[in-house]
């Protein structure tokens, strides 16, 4: 059955580095998610993606964020410059977009630890 | 505001009992609900959803949730509970047939079974 990867997953980075978070969605899935997730808390949504743009994004997804689907299979999130607050387990998702179908499928998470 | 309570942190039960996890959620359309089911250092599966149709839907694992609209709740059951459900549950919900279909999370139910 198709799934969604992620890779790293485990990243150690330390504060003010850039990090990039890579993941394959399921190949013929046209939406893509970024979900975060701080230890001990719940699941937050950070940005949407559809046709090749940014379609929507929370207040958490600032300017520090970026978001690019670089070559048609790979989706990937860049942190300019990570704060210790960036620390948390993120999550790609994929949804098919057929009529009706809003199911997400989920990757194994990156666990970014910032120092 | 959009918005899913779990009430309930932390539910312990003896293995063989049965389960009731609760969800109620504030959504100003008609919500796509779904049950996720996270191991710890593990991604997020998906146990069951709600889309439309029968509001007692069956998924995974021998789980079950009824969608009550009266009362906006998706609780999740089970008949009886096996010691490798011990995991953290994530009520969530989507916007029906929306573009972007982000998902908002519930904080999470943390299920510990007793021996």
């Amino acid at each position: 059955e198709p799934e969604v990867t992620q890779t790293p997953s485990h990243q150690v980075t330390q504060m003010g580095q850039e990090v990039i978070l890579r993941c394959v969605p399921i190949s013929n899935h046209l939406y893509f998610y970024w979900y975060r997730q701080i230890l001990g808390q719940k699941v937050e949504f950070l940005v949407s993606f559809y046709n090749n743009e940014i379609s929507e994004k929370s207040e958490i997804f600032d300017d520090q964020f970026s978001v690019e689907r670089p070559d048609g299979s790979n989706f990937t999130l860049k942190i300019r410059s990570t704060k210790l607050e960036d620390s948390a387990m993120y999550f790609c998702a994929s949804r098919r977009g057929l009529a009706g179908d809003n199911e997400q499928y989920f990757g194994p998470g990156t666990r970014l630890t910032v120092t | 505001a959009q918005s899913v309570t779990q009430p309930d942190i932390h539910i312990t039960v003896s293995e063989g009992a049965s389960l009731e996890l609760r969800c109620n959620y504030s959504y100003g359309a008609t919500p796509y609900l779904f049950w996720y089911v996270q191991s710890p250092g593990q991604g997020l599966q998906l146990l069951l959803k709600y889309f439309s149709g029968d509001t007692l839907v069956q998924g995974i694992k021998g789980f079950e949730a009824e969608f009550k609209r009266s009362q906006s709740s998706f609780n999740l059951r089970k008949p009886s509970v096996h010691w490798s459900d011990a995991a953290e549950y994530f009520c969530a919900v989507g916007p029906a047939g929306g573009s972007q279909g982000n998902l908002i999370f519930g904080k999470g139910t943390k299920l510990s079974v007793k021996p």
